[in-house]
């Protein structure tokens, strides 16, 4: 199963509402994960079962979606929330990830 | 607390093997299988391979089939990535990740090591 997240990268602001989405090849329900990622760090799990919070995770990040098609909303986007964003399926194996989306500083 | 520690960089040449460990502590070792995702510089998530650690049984991407092996060792909570045949398309940081066995808790990577760069250079 292939991911495809669109934007490959976003530029935006504090305060800016940002979504990115993850398409999948096929349908994987709602089998999925998405990741943060800074820089020289290891991933951190935010969403799983497409829109489950993960506990600690800020409520300003929420998923949606289920089949092929998937979102990632941040309502509000935060100083520390600048990094790249990760799905994950686990429909079957491998355990893919899409491309990844790089949130960037406007 | 949860923790998975992975051991230290390694540099190695073309054609070597290289094994990564990867500790566990602060959970029942058993009751989560652990996987491998490997990050080239610059580039996204690769997931390698997974093994149940109760049982041991492994599944591999099927890239890697032939190269990688992946072990555990529940006496000690710690699980091993070994990767042969070393070329320098292998340069990445490797990282371990748990998933919950059971079927209500998994479908998650929710606890990840530290990762280790292992370079491939002649």
């Amino acid at each position: 199963i292939q991911l495809t997240q669109s934007p490959s990268s976003l530029s935006a602001s504090v305060g800016e509402r940002v979504t990115i989405t993850c398409r999948a090849s096929q349908g994987i329900s709602s089998y999925l994960a998405w990741y943060q990622q800074k820089p020289g760090k290891a991933p951190k799990l935010l969403i799983y079962a497409a829109s489950t919070l993960q506990t600690g995770v800020p409520s300003r990040f929420s998923g949606s979606g289920s089949g092929t098609d998937f979102t990632l909303t941040i309502s509000s986007l935060q100083p520390e929330d600048f990094a790249t964003y990760y799905c994950q399926q686990f429909n079957n194996y491998p355990r893919t990830f899409g491309q990844g989306t790089k949130v960037e500083v406007k | 607390q949860v923790q998975l520690v992975q051991s230290g960089a390694e540099v190695k040449k073309p054609g070597a093997s290289v094994k990564v460990s990867c500790k566990a502590s602060g959970y029942m070792f058993t009751s989560y299988f652990m996987h491998w995702v490997r990050q080239a510089p610059g580039q996204g998530l690769e997931w390698m391979g997974i093994t149940k650690t109760s049982g041991g049984a492994t599944t591999y991407a099927q890239k890697f089939e032939g190269r990688v092996t992946v072990t555990s060792d529940t006496s000690t909570s710690t699980v091993y990535l070994e990767l042969r045949s070393l070329t320098s398309e292998d340069t990445a940081v490797y990282y371990c990740a748990r998933e919950a066995a059971s079927r209500r808790d998994g479908f998650k990577f929710d606890e990840w090591g530290q990762g280790t760069l292992v370079t491939v250079s002649s």
